[in-house]
């Protein structure tokens, strides 16, 4: 199994511009979730998704932030327009089920706004 | 809020020295737990999990970790760390009781081991 899959692995941008971080989860997988992780507070969980329906958008951070998982095997983080504080890791992990709760994670997007 | 607490911020050892890095959580009922790696530049990876039966959980490489119950502790061991142990370790709750997916993380501990 090729395990999860972002793109891209690196991403500098200038302030203002959109940027869209992509995630392929583990085949078979129905829970995915985005998570930031930064020096000063750690990892935290953006949203998740089941059969690709937003669970819980709490963790978003504000309206500049959205995210899509249009099918089973795809989603989307979108962030617009990107301001400098947003530059983090992004993680993308997914989970065979719902009951099933260890997570495997992706190798990560790390985002630089300029 | 529910909430997971790391103690140790950072952790600097010798190798063939013992570890054990602690994790507490805040909720009252029926939780699973987990410890995930993160070795430098490199993506999360699950070290051991418990989610039921015998509370001393063995994982990879080495490591244990013993679920205490009335001290709501998740604490993680090994008994000689190398080099290679260097990395940043995260202890992570799930709420069972909540129904919920999430994970909820610790802030990391940093585990430099010198050789």
């Amino acid at each position: 199994d090729a395990g999860v899959i972002q793109s891209p692995r690196h991403e500098v941008t200038e302030m203002g511009q959109e940027v869209t971080l992509r995630c392929k989860p583990i085949s078979g997988h129905n829970s995915l979730f985005w998570y930031r992780q930064t020096m000063m507070r750690g990892l935290e969980l953006l949203i998740y998704f089941n059969n690709n329906v937003p669970i819980d958008d709490s963790g978003m951070p504000e309206d500049r932030f959205s995210a899509k998982m249009p099918n089973a095997s795809f989603s989307t983080l979108k962030i617009q327009p990107s301001e400098p504080r947003d530059s983090a890791v992004y993680f993308c992990a997914s989970s065979p089920s719902a009951g099933y709760n260890e997570q495997f994670f992706g190798p990560g997007t790390r985002l630089t706004v300029l | 809020a529910q909430s997971v607490s790391q103690h140790n911020h950072h952790v600097i050892l010798s190798e063939a020295a013992s570890l054990e890095l602690g994790c507490n959580y805040s909720y009252g009922g029926t939780v699973n737990l987990f410890w995930y790696v993160q070795y430098p530049g490199q993506h999360l990876q699950l070290l051991l999990k418990y989610f039921s039966g015998d509370p001393l959980v063995k994982g990879i490489k080495g490591f244990e970790a013993e679920f205490i119950k009335s001290k709501f502790s998740f604490n993680l061991r090994k008994p000689s760390v190398q080099w290679s142990d260097t990395a940043e370790y995260f202890c992570a709750v799930n709420d069972v009781g909540a129904g919920s997916y999430q994970l909820t993380f610790g802030k990391g501990t940093k585990l430099s081991v010198i050789p």
